[in-house]
Parts: structure tokens; sequence; C-alpha cells
């Protein structure tokens, strides 16, 4: 099963509101990402969970703020948006291997629109 | 550093014939892996298949198959027998496999499969 799960599935916000997007995994796994995309661009990495640690925050403005509360959960709040942050922010999780594939699988992901 | 250049924005193709998308890459890593997702318009990364730089022989996942030539720096996507589900973008990637987990993704080819 390589199934990461994404809540909600859209999500329309104002720039003074505080909302959060989850995601879940149930495959052991003990990394996880979070990348906004932009229409017609690939993926672009914010944020790296590694054994429920920060590793990689790429410079993401402070109204992104990450959660890992467990090795299967990660959350991402949301604050005072602007309408330039309306993006597909998809989730990831991998193993952790310290070499080798570790394959990153993806949740469906969740669209924001911000007004 | 790594780059992954895809120079096909966009591809069509006749249903059951099969279809190349190119993939170039360009990293000072000695190992590294080499990965392909495909994006229907739902906006899942689907992952397909991997390469490690170590592999002697190419990557075969049912219909995937990847053309790897190290020398040229080369990871193409052969789907063979293409079928009107397939229509979607497709992205290369790219990570060292020691260290920094990030992925380094394309620009992406958008194929569409024609009846």
């Amino acid at each position: 099963d390589t199934e990461v799960t994404q809540t909600p599935k859209h999500l329309v916000m104002g720039m003074t509101n505080k909302k959060s997007l989850k995601c879940e995994q149930h495959m052991g796994h003990r990394a996880m990402y979070w990348y906004k995309q932009k229409a017609k661009k690939p993926p672009e990495l914010m944020f790296v969970y590694s054994y429920e640690k920060l590793s990689i925050n790429e410079s993401v403005p402070s109204r992104f703020s990450p959660e890992c509360p467990n090795s299967s959960l990660l959350n991402l709040h949301l604050h005072a948006l602007q309408p330039e942050d309306s993006a597909l922010y998809l989730c990831a999780s991998s193993q952790a291997r310290g070499q080798g594939e570790d394959t990153q699988y993806f949740g469906p992901g969740t669209r924001l629109t911000v007004l | 550093a790594q780059k992954i250049t895809q120079t096909q924005p966009g591809m069509f193709v006749q249903e059951k014939e099969a279809v190349t998308l190119d993939c170039t890459y360009d990293t000072s890593d000695p190992s590294y892996g080499l990965f392909w997702y495909k994006q229907p318009s739902s906006g899942e990364m689907i992952f397909l298949i991997y390469q490690g730089s170590y592999d002697q022989q190419n990557a075969t996942e049912g219909r995937y198959s990847l053309n790897f030539q190290k020398a040229r720096k080369s990871a193409n996507l052969v789907i063979s027998a293409s079928q009107l589900g397939d229509s979607a973008m497709y992205f290369c990637a790219m990570r060292a496999l020691t260290g920094r987990r990030a992925l380094t993704f394309g620009s992406g080819t958008r194929l569409q499969v024609q009846p």
C-alpha cells in the first residue's frame, strides 16, 4: 500500500484566515515532505521532516508553519496568506533511507485558493 | 547542484503506439537516482519508475521502461502500447543518493494520447 492521504481536497480562504492542511501516511515512512506547485510548473520543495525533525526549510515565508506531531502525520498551518500563495500543495513520504532509492510517494494534493 | 531538462513541452501519440519522453540531467554527485512521475489533471503525482546511477540494466515496470545512457546523461522514459489513460503531465526528477533528500524536477512534458 503506497497511499498518502491529504485533507481537505480544496480550500478557499481569505487573507486574514488561519487554516491547516493535513497529510497522513501509514506506510511506516520516516520522512515527510511539503511541496508547492503552481499551474503548469513542477513541484517546489518547501519542507522536509526526517524522523519527526525538520531537516529542510527552503526559505519558506513564516506565514507557512509546518508541524510533524508523529511519524504518520504532517500538518501545514497557514496564516495571513497572499493571493500568490494559491497553488496545489502536495505532501509526500519516503522511507528515509540514508542511501539508495528512497522513493517519494505523493498524496492527491490540496488545491488552495487565497482570496 | 542538480539540473533536469525536459525539452518537449508537449507530445502527441496515437493509441497503441510507443512514445519516448526525453530527460537529460546534470549533477556533480557521484551516485544519484532518477525518477519518473505521472501527474494526471487530478493533480496526484504517481511514481512510475526508478533508475539508480549504479544500475547496469535499464529499469522496466510493466509498459514503462527507462532508457538510461549514463555517458550522455540521459534518462528517457519509454511508454509502450499507449492508452488513453496515459494522457497526463510527466516529470523527470533526480536526487543524490546520500545526504539531502530533495528531489529536483524537470519542467515536465504533457503527453496526449489520441484515439
